[in-house]
């Protein structure tokens, strides 16, 4: 069926290290990808988002990269921090649609 | 920044009980969603709303519920016999245009007992 989803639901990161984070789609119409942010008793908060048209695209201290040929997208966090323990979520939109498809989510804890 | 409002953040309300969730989005966005998120699931597409009418919802999305933009700047979400099963924490969203801007908002924790 059509999904998007994370490989791991949960990550534990040394701060300071990087974090990569995966999410697998399996709609090849799908042509526009978000990453969320979600802090406990909060909403999702976009982090960065890409079309399929690119195969990276870079933030401050996040980097997505987007596999169109094995259908597969990743966030990189550089240097995790405290503040980044959350759980992360990949989203997919289809071209025409406004919804987004959520996947579910992978809990990232960083140790000091 | 421009933020999504929704108030209450958390409601409590026995099975049975119609319930609406409220929500204030960005002034200047056009497109406005629901999403429901069970306790450790997925955030799900409830349904979306432009031009005063619903573009498109989910199969979730069933005759117990309705979305409403009774003024300029409120857009709420009616549940009217909840059930336990209702019981999630439900986001709004708006967005400038289609899928641009999206903005999420804290969220209503719903709680049926």
């Amino acid at each position: 069926g059509e999904s998007v989803g994370l490989h791991l639901p949960t990550l534990s990161v040394q701060e300071g290290d990087n974090s990569i984070i995966n999410c697998a789609y399996s709609n090849s119409a799908s042509d526009y990808f978000i990453w969320y942010k979600q802090e406990s008793g909060k909403g999702p908060q976009f982090i960065i988002d890409i079309r399929s048209n690119m195969d990276k695209r870079q933030g401050q201290r996040v980097t997505v990269l987007l596999n169109k040929t094995v259908k597969h997208l990743s966030l990189q966090i550089a240097a995790t921090q405290p503040g980044d323990s959350a759980v992360y979520f990949c989203a997919e939109n289809r071209a025409g649609d406004y919804k987004l498809s959520f996947g579910a989510g992978t809990t990232v804890t960083v140790r000091a | 920044e421009p933020e999504v409002t929704q108030t209450p953040s958390h409601q409590v309300t026995q099975m049975g009980q119609e319930v609406i969730l409220r929500c204030v989005p960005i002034s200047n966005h056009l497109y406005f969603y629901w999403y429901r998120q069970i306790l450790g699931q997925k955030v799900e597409f409830l349904v979306s709303f432009y031009n005063n009418e619903i573009s498109e919802k989910s199969e979730i999305f069933d005759d117990q519920f309705s979305v409403e933009r009774p003024d300029g700047s409120n857009f709420t979400l009616k549940i009217r016999s909840t059930k336990l099963e209702d019981s999630a924490m439900y986001f709004c969203a708006s967005s400038e245009g289609g899928i641009y801007g999206y903005t999420f908002g804290s969220g209503t924790r719903l709680t049926v007992v």
